[in-house]
């Protein structure tokens, strides 16, 4: 079934550890995007891909790093996790980089960080 | 600053009408997109506006009024299956996303 694929779906990270998360999807789709979601917020987008071989920063992209070195996949890690990290990851593509493109999202990774 | 204001909960009965309103003040306007996001689950696509007036989609309706700076989702003969978190979010001069918090709609039989 074609669509975005994240992993792991939930992890529990001891602050200081290093965490990637990982997205693939099948649609070669151009851009990509991580987003974090936590309660009484919006999403917040973290990084962004417009097409591969480029990234770009987002709201909120302090402690976190990306790649996009092939169209498929997009990681997403935590260099040395800390307890604010802690939320609900969500990948993203789009078939059109910003303009009027529906984003399909993946299934969310729940992320804890003590 | 950019904001999205919507309303944090709403309850409706079965097989009633409900419309989840939505304020946005952004940098520029490119689209305003209605998804929908079940508990655990991730958020779909809905609707999207980029013209003033309404787009229909079965059971589902999207208003726009960009000089008001304001949407609304109409969802009409509610189903259970309705329940969910409904996110507005407005695409600005940069072709960034701006998410609301979103609202939960809680259907009772």
């Amino acid at each position: 079934i074609a669509g975005i694929t994240q992993a792991p779906t939930s992890q529990i990270l001891a602050a200081g550890r290093r965490m990637t998360l990982r997205c693939t999807q099948d649609m070669r789709h151009n851009a990509m995007y991580w987003y974090r979601q936590d309660l009484g917020l919006g999403l917040r987008l973290i990084h962004y891909s417009n097409t591969a071989g480029t990234t770009g920063k987002g709201e909120v992209p302090d402690g976190y790093s990306v790649s996009r070195a092939n169209t498929d996949d997009f990681p997403l890690t935590l260099a040395s996790a800390v307890p604010s990290q802690t939320s609900v990851y969500f990948c993203a593509s789009s078939n059109l980089a910003g303009v009027n493109g529906e984003l399909f999202f993946g299934e969310g990774s729940r992320l804890t960080v003590l | 600053g950019q904001n999205i204001d919507q309303p944090t909960e709403m309850t409706a009965t079965e097989g009633a009408i409900v419309q989840i309103n939505c304020t946005y003040q952004t940098s520029g306007f490119n689209g305003l997109f209605w998804y929908q996001q079940h508990a655990g689950e991730a958020p779909t696509f809905l609707s999207y506006n980029v013209l003033d007036g309404l787009e229909e989609k079965g059971r589902f309706s999207s208003f726009l009024s960009r000089s008001k700076g304001y949407s609304y989702l109409l969802l009409k003969e509610l189903q259970m299956k309705d329940s969910a978190s409904y996110l507005c979010a407005v695409m600005d001069s940069n072709y960034q996303l701006i998410w609301g918090a979103g609202t939960k709609l809680i259907i009772k039989p």
